[in-house]
């Protein structure tokens, strides 16, 4: 079976420090990888996508970047964190199921920047 | 762009009674999926229902059912015989279609479902 790790779980870190936050995905190959965000009050946003190794799509603007080193690997960085990066960030991975597909989250990640 | 609003911020509901959640988006596409997601307090995103919009009838799973007005741009989702662990937040989300393989999601808000034992 297919499972998602995101972690950490938790995270505090200071303005202006750099930031590594790390999915990997098991039992399945060329997934389809997302990261999104869900900043207070609002819904969960598009932040990146990746149909392949090395291969990103940015969707908004911002001061995160995203990497994906493997297949299974996808990692949103920071060289510095402002205080609006605070928010919760969801992993995601997706495949095709006969005639549909299907996404699949992570457990999230609630970063506080102080 | 394709927008999703929850109007909803909070609902309770007496366990073992129904409730319904509301759903509208807007849209320029005549192709698209709409879904029901749940995320309860282990924050575990869990997919409750989907409808494709090229269908007329309402999606159903369990006790789970949507009402699905695409003239309106409406998706509401009704959950009967409430139970306590339906508690959690709810999140309605829109996919184009033509992106076949590809689970680009845009999101509303979120109703936070109380239930009431």
């Amino acid at each position: 079976s297919q499972t998602i790790h995101q972690w950490p779980a938790t995270l505090v870190q200071p303005v202006g420090s750099p930031l590594s936050l790390e999915c990997t995905v098991e039992g399945t190959s060329n997934p389809n990888l997302y990261w999104y965000r869900q900043a207070a009050g609002r819904g969960l946003q598009l932040l990146f996508y990746s149909v392949g190794i090395g291969q990103i799509s940015s969707e908004v603007p911002q001061n995160l970047s995203a990497s994906r080193p493997q297949d299974r690997q996808f990692i949103l960085s920071s060289k510095k964190l402002l205080l609006s990066d605070s928010g919760f960030y969801l992993c995601a991975w997706s495949r095709r199921v006969r005639y549909r597909t299907e996404a699949f989250f992570g457990q999230g990640t609630r970063l506080t920047v102080v | 762009a394709q927008t999703v609003t929850q109007s909803q911020p909070e609902m309770s509901v007496q366990e073992a009674e129904t409730v319904t959640l509301s759903c509208t988006y807007d849209t320029s596409e005549s192709d698209y999926y709409l879904f029901w997601y749940k995320q309860p307090p282990s924050r575990q995103m869990i997919l409750v229902i989907r409808q494709e919009a090229y269908k007329q009838q309402n999606a159903t799973e369990n006790r789970f059912s949507v009402n699905f007005q695409k003239a309106a741009k409406s998706f509401s989702l009704k959950i009967s015989d409430s139970q306590l662990g339906d508690a959690a937040m709810y999140f309605c989300a829109y996919r184009s279609a033509p992106d076949f393989g590809n689970e680009k999601l845009t999101f509303g808000t979120g109703t936070r479902l109380t239930i009431i034992p």
